[in-house]
């Protein structure tokens, strides 16, 4: 969905580095999701925002941090990256009030060597 | 957690109607019941979604008994396009976000 965009489209990277995932949206949703993806696997839940004062962790948070820097805008850090964190990254955003119908980006396709 | 299983895989035809059940026997009362679509490389993307009965849009019907504790996704004539993962999740934002998980999915493959 183009009002979800996420950039790099393609990140390689080596172990122990930063990285920086960064997603915006035109929609004008106050919810937005981060997820990773293993193949053959289905999504897993990171981390979650409200709004921009509200920042929950999700299923599997250990290893990444999340800032959100205004209602369109919603990065997801890795701070030392590692090679299990090799996986395509995911970025949606939903409106309240619609319970569990989310708008998810192109993805992010994130490789640690 | 209101857990779901689903198929792994089913084939059709093109033409064919298409139903995919997946079991969700700990559904909680509030919560609903979502369908997505997945392509290769590509996010989910919203197909439906229900709290009871049945639910039809221009793509899809969703079909839920009275218990709730399954669900059917009915795609009716299949075309080539279809051939995807198809996920079901169970719960209801914002009140149990972190139990809302993506399972590993139904992959349906249509053949011409």
């Amino acid at each position: 969905d183009a009002d979800v965009t996420q950039t790099p489209r393609n990140r390689i990277t080596k172990t122990g580095k930063r990285i920086m995932l960064e997603c915006s949206q035109t929609k004008g949703h106050d919810r937005m999701y981060w997820y990773r993806q293993d193949p053959g696997l289905g999504l897993r839940l990171i981390y979650y925002s409200f709004d921009v004062k509200d920042i929950n962790k999700g299923e599997i948070s250990d290893g990444y941090s999340v800032s959100r820097q205004a209602q369109a805008k919603f990065s997801l850090s890795l701070e030392s990256a590692i090679p299990n964190q090799t996986a395509l990254y995911f970025c949606a955003t939903s409106e309240f009030g619609s319970y569990n119908e989310q708008f998810f980006g192109p993805g992010t396709r994130l490789t640690v060597l | 957690l209101a857990k779901t299983t689903q198929p792994i895989s089913m084939d059709s035809y093109e033409g064919q109607e298409v139903n995919i059940t997946c079991s969700h026997n700990n559904i909680a009362t509030n919560d609903y019941i979502t369908w997505y679509q997945q392509f290769p490389s590509q996010g989910p993307r919203f197909i439906i979604q229900g709290y009871k009965t049945k639910v039809t849009n221009e793509v899809a019907s969703l079909f839920i008994p009275a218990d709730r504790k399954s669900s059917t996704l009915s795609l009716p004539r299949v075309s080539l396009s279809d051939t995807a993962v198809y996920y079901c999740l169970v719960g209801e934002i914002p009140y149990n976000t972190d139990k809302l998980i993506f399972g590993t999915g139904t992959r349906l493959q249509v053949f011409p």
